[in-house]
Order: structure tokens, then C-alpha cells, then sequence
């Protein structure tokens, strides 16, 4: 199975502040990657797939990049609304495998 | 709107089945494939199935291989999940999500609002 590592498993950053979460892939996925986000108490929510692609409906302010085996998401001009915890996630192979999380709090 | 409304969850003692339902509307069902994630208390998403538009074509994870079946009504618009011989580590709520095109692409584009299953005795 492809295990995904992300890094920090929490952060706290200020409003207004950019804010980076990484994955890493345990070998390349060639791109196959999405990110979720998902708040206290409700189901996770996709922001990005295909490594950069923005979901529908998504605020501008998060982006994804990345390549092989090294992804990021950056959220810019963090908001209250943010607060919640992010996930990575690999379909480049079955499994299909997520990263453990990253918690976002405000400071 | 695409809505998706998972029920049939509970408690269930160690060794015994359940079966899950989700209820899909906004959105044409039998065009999409679709597929059930977990998510243990306090832990991590795991990818359980997914099942191809027609239901021809079903994947799952290596757990709950020969254990659990899912399966597809698109005349009803609802996915269903079987799950049969439950651990305690099945315990989980369980959600239904859509795939983001007619193609099997891995993302999922769409979550229900999940449904909580208790394996305890």
C-alpha cells in the first residue's frame, strides 16, 4: 500500500496568515492527489484533486502543487472559517490511502 | 444540490452483519460511480469500496475483502453497503461519496453526512 505522511499533524497560525500543509507519498502517485477538508463534527470536503485542481465552489484562497512523491496545500489569508483538520489523499493506486491529517487552529 | 443520506447504522454485536443504505438525489445516480469511506472516532479516513456505474466492476480494501458487498439500486438511486462477520475495528462512521465524473477517477467529489456503526458486544 502507498502511505501517505503529512506534516505537521497540528499547526496554529493567525488570521490573515499563509499556511502550508505537506504530503508525502511513499513512492511517486504521479499527481493522483486530493486534499479534504474537513470541520468539527461534519464529513470531509474535497478541495483540490489532481494535485492543484480547485473543487467547485472552493474559496481561491487555497491551492495545491506539488509532483512525485512531495505535495503541499497553502491556504492564503487564513480565515476563521478554516479552522478545521486537512487530509491528503493518493488514488494513483488501490488502495486508495489517506494521510493521517494536519489540525488547523487559530493562535 | 447533490444530496446524500446514509442510514442503517448502529450498534451491532462482534460477528454479526449490517447493512447500510445511501440515498442519493440532485444529481443522476446511475451516471456516477460511487463509494463508502470511513472514519474510526477520533481517527483518520480509510477508503472501504467503491462500485463502478453499472455495478459491474466493485473494489475494496484488503479488511474487508469477502466480507463486505457493495452494491448498487439506480433504479432506486441508493448505494448500499453489506457487511457481514463485523471486528471491533469496523467501528466506524461510514460515509457514502460520489465520484467527480462518470469515470472511476479516485477522488471523492461528493460525502454524505455519515452514518455511525458500533461493533461491541
Amino acid at each position: 500500500d502507498i502511505q501517505m505522511t503529512q506534516s505537521p499533524a497540528s499547526l496554529s497560525a493567525s488570521l490573515g496568515e499563509t499556511v502550508t500543509i505537506e504530503c508525502r507519498a511513499s513512492e511517486d502517485i504521479y499527481n493522483g492527489l486530493a486534499w479534504y477538508q474537513q470541520k468539527p463534527g461534519k464529513s470531509p470536503q474535497l478541495l483540490i484533486y489532481n494535485a492543484n485542481s480547485l473543487h467547485t465552489g472552493v474559496p481561491s484562497r487555497f491551492s495545491g502543487s506539488g509532483s512525485g512523491t512531495q505535495y503541499s496545500l497553502k491556504i492564503n489569508s487564513l480565515q476563521s472559517e478554516d479552522v478545521a483538520s486537512y487530509f491528503c489523499q493518493q488514488y494513483y493506486d488501490y488502495p486508495w490511502t489517506f494521510g493521517g491529517g494536519t489540525k488547523l487552529e487559530l493562535k | 444540490e447533490v444530496q446524500l443520506v446514509e442510514s442503517g447504522g448502529g450498534l451491532v454485536q462482534p460477528g454479526r452483519s449490517m447493512k447500510l443504505s445511501c440515498a442519493a438525489s440532485g444529481f443522476t445516480f446511475s451516471s456516477f460511480p460511487m463509494a463508502w469511506v470511513r472514519q474510526a472516532p477520533t481517527k483518520g479516513l480509510e477508503w472501504v469500496a467503491t462500485i463502478s456505474t453499472s455495478g459491474g466492476s466493485t473494489y475494496y480494501r484488503d479488511s474487508v475483502k469477502g466480507r463486505f458487498t457493495i452494491s448498487r439500486d439506480n433504479a432506486k438511486s441508493t448505494l448500499y453497503l453489506q457487511m457481514n462477520s463485523l471486528r471491533s475495528e469496523d467501528t466506524a462512521t461510514y460515509y457514502c461519496t460520489r465520484d467527480y465524473s462518470s469515470y472511476i477517477y479516485g477522488w471523492f467529489a461528493y460525502w454524505g453526512q455519515g452514518t455511525l456503526v458500533t461493533v461491541s458486544s
